[in-house]
């Protein structure tokens, strides 16, 4: 069974500050592909990232950046200098590359950002 | 804006009754995915379609039916609603299917929050 851990329930910092989010995740599929999605308080869920297991580079887009270490099976999201557009629910994703294509979502990340 | 459309954005009704929620996905993408959001569960993956066939199932009651119609939008219908039916409904599209060229990344409509009085 796949499984996704967000231990974070929430997280409030000051604007400007940088933030992680972490992301721990369990399965036994070997190729697989994560994600993260951000759900802002209008509650759309908004795709910003998706990355292969075969693929550990970490990616930076702007502000944000994302680093997968497979060893320890973590996928964790910065925001540097935060900004209050920022603030949202923030969801770590799994779902296996071959087979039934559901997302396994954690149970989501509550972050606030303060002026 | 995902380009994924729900419809309608807000439903209120009572016990017992029966609602359908509509979905149609981003243009070009075959693969159309139900999810519920609730606070207790979270987001609960229900059902896949793809191209107007059911191709996975998650935790979906069977009071829950959703298909997939020619023209490629779905709908979910929940029937015999009870007090613990209230949520968000997602819809989300992608491109294809596992095994023709992988998973891709599923893009998520605006939700339908359905509350049962």
């Amino acid at each position: 069974a796949q499984k996704v851990t967000q231990a974070q329930t929430e997280i409030s910092v000051v604007e400007k500050e940088d933030v992680t989010l972490d992301c721990v995740y369990e399965t036994r599929d070997t190729t697989y592909y994560l994600f993260w999605y951000k759900q802002p308080p209008s509650g759309e869920l908004v795709f910003l990232i998706r990355r292969n297991s075969f693929d550990e580079q970490n990616e930076i887009s702007g502000r944000y950046s994302w680093n997968f270490q497979k060893s320890t099976s973590s996928f964790n999201f910065t925001i540097t200098a935060s900004q209050v557009v920022d603030s949202a629910v923030y969801f770590c994703a799994l779902t296996p590359i071959q087979g039934a294509q559901k997302l396994v979502f954690g149970q989501g990340t509550r972050l606030t950002i303060n002026p | 804006d995902s380009g994924v459309t729900q419809t309608p954005k807000h439903l209120i009704t009572a016990t017992g009754q029966r609602v359908t929620l509509r979905c149609s996905p981003r243009s070009g993408d075959l693969s159309v995915y139900w999810y519920q959001q609730s606070l207790d569960q979270g987001l609960q993956f229900l059902i896949q379609y793809y191209n107007g066939e059911e191709r996975a199932k998650g935790n979906i009651l069977e009071r829950f039916s959703a298909q997939q119609f020619p023209d490629l939008h779905s709908e979910l219908n929940l029937s015999s609603l009870e007090l613990g039916d209230s949520a968000l409904y997602f819809c989300a599209s992608s491109r294809g299917l596992a095994g023709m060229m992988g998973a891709d990344t599923q893009y998520f409509g605006p939700g339908t929050r359905l509350t049962v009085l």
